[in-house]
């Protein structure tokens, strides 16, 4: 069973600070990883793509993948209480269906 | 643009009933997805359409009927739902089938009553 696994949390953090989310998963194909947000009754929106080992900064985002260790994960700088959310995790391995993990819910405190 | 549109957004159907989900995208995606997803739960897999073509149906129930005109379009049709089928259904698009990036719609908000 192919399987993608996050704190469920839910994360507190003050205004300002750096959010860190992190995933581990199982299957060691995996080639592509994804961070989603979603608000609560609303659809998921793509954050970033990772698809190779090190950092990848989208302004305050950085998503950092490490194969050998299969974990990846996500940093929010000067994290804002527009940022509180749950962030989806997800994972495409060798075939072609994504799996993702349950989710850490964010908060970010004003 | 990166938009995928679904309608209706909301939806409250009778067991006996039969009514359609429909999503749309003009990105030029050759693939799209249905999901289904409960509350405080990830989105769930239900069919993949690759060139119009079902790639992928995890072994959903035969009551719900996926369809893909062209293109552009994907329908889900739905037929003898039960309560428990009552959840957030998600349409997303992708480039291709490989390593591509999904972008979801708003998603139809289900009620089997």
């Amino acid at each position: 069973q192919k399987e993608v696994e996050q704190n469920s949390g839910p994360l507190s953090v003050p205004e300002g600070a750096i959010a860190s989310l992190n995933c581990t998963y199982s299957d060691r194909v995996s080639q592509s990883f994804f961070w989603y947000r979603q608000y609560s009754g609303k659809s998921p929106e793509l954050i970033m793509s990772i698809y190779s080992n090190g950092d990848k900064e989208d302004g305050r985002f950085t998503a950092q993948l490490n194969k050998a260790s299969q974990y990846v994960s996500l940093l929010i700088r000067d994290s804002q209480p527009s940022d509180s959310a749950t962030y989806l995790c997800a994972v495409k391995g060798g075939g072609f269906k994504t799996i993702f993990g349950a989710g850490t819910r964010l908060f970010v405190k004003a | 643009d990166t938009e995928v549109t679904q309608t209706p957004k909301h939806l409250v159907m009778g067991m006996t009933n039969k009514k359609s989900l429909k999503c749309e995208q003009h990105m030029g995606h050759r693939a799209m997805y249905w999901y289904k997803q409960k509350a405080k739960k990830p989105p769930e897999l239900m069919f993949v359409y690759s060139y119009e073509k079902l790639s992928i149906n995890e072994s959903v129930p035969s009551r719900f009927s996926p369809e893909c005109p062209n293109s552009s379009l994907l329908n889900l049709h739905l037929h003898a739902l039960q309560p428990e089928d009552s959840a957030l259904y998600l349409c997303a698009s992708s480039t291709g089938l490989a390593d591509y990036e999904q972008y979801f719609g708003p998603g139809t908000r289900l009620t089997v009553t």
